[in-house]
């Protein structure tokens, strides 16, 4: 089944512990980004990838890290995490070039405390 | 970091009334985006606009790319309760960034049977 899947789901942390957010897609696509979805703000691109070893900086990218080493997978890196970064993040791929559609992930639900 | 001005924010309608929903922005976008996004679900793209004044149905949806590139708009007919969620406008400029996606901040339907 073509997916993006996403680990964990769920994440309560504390302040300061790096941790990492994985994301994976089957579809062979080069494209992938990164949103957090907030209260009132809707979603918010964080970073993006247009290939591997290709990223580049979305709408608010301070505070986070990612890396495109392989083309399936594109994690997010928080390396001291706050708590204005708790959100449900969502990972999304889709073809790239020539087409705007997107498949997203299931979200993973973080709490910094 | 920049966002759309989507509107109404919310709206609860009875099943069968069409319902109408707009997205503004105060710079130009070359593609424009409706999503859907279920409960606990990451967004579904329903429509995609790439040129001015361009009316693209999907079902019961219809979509407009604002004449001046700065809007559009959904129109849902004769709703069902399954159209229950939140909708998101997405735009894409290029001179932002290739693959830089801007969100709208969600209009949440509710339909009452």
């Amino acid at each position: 089944e073509a997916q993006v899947t996403q680990n964990p789901r769920y994440l309560i942390t504390v302040t300061g512990k790096k941790l990492t957010v994985t994301c994976s897609q089957n579809m062979n696509h080069e494209y992938m980004s990164w949103y957090r979805q907030d209260p009132g703000l809707g979603l918010r691109q964080i970073y993006y990838s247009m290939n591997v070893e290709v990223t580049d900086k979305g709408d608010v990218p301070e505070g986070y890290k990612v890396s495109r080493k392989e083309k399936r997978n594109f994690p997010l890196i928080l390396e001291s995490p706050s708590p204005n970064q708790t959100s449900l993040y969502f990972c999304a791929s889709g073809k790239g070039w020539g087409t705007d559609t997107q498949y997203f992930g299931p979200g993973t639900r973080l709490t910094v405390l | 970091g920049q966002q759309l001005n989507q509107s109404p924010q919310s709206m609860f309608i009875q099943e069968g009334e069409d319902v109408s929903m707009n997205c503004t922005s105060s710079s130009i976008f070359n593609t424009w985006l409706w999503y859907k996004q279920d409960p606990g679900e990451g967004p579904v793209l329903l429509i995609a606009l790439y040129k001015a004044g361009e009316l693209t149905s999907n079902g019961r949806l219809t979509a407009q790319f604002g004449i001046t590139r700065k809007d559009s708009f959904l129109n849902i007919s004769a709703s069902i309760p399954s159209d229950v969620g939140i909708y998101f406008c997405a735009g894409r400029s290029l001179t932002s960034g290739t693959y830089k996606y801007i969100f709208g901040t969600g209009t949440r339907l509710k339909v009452l049977a």
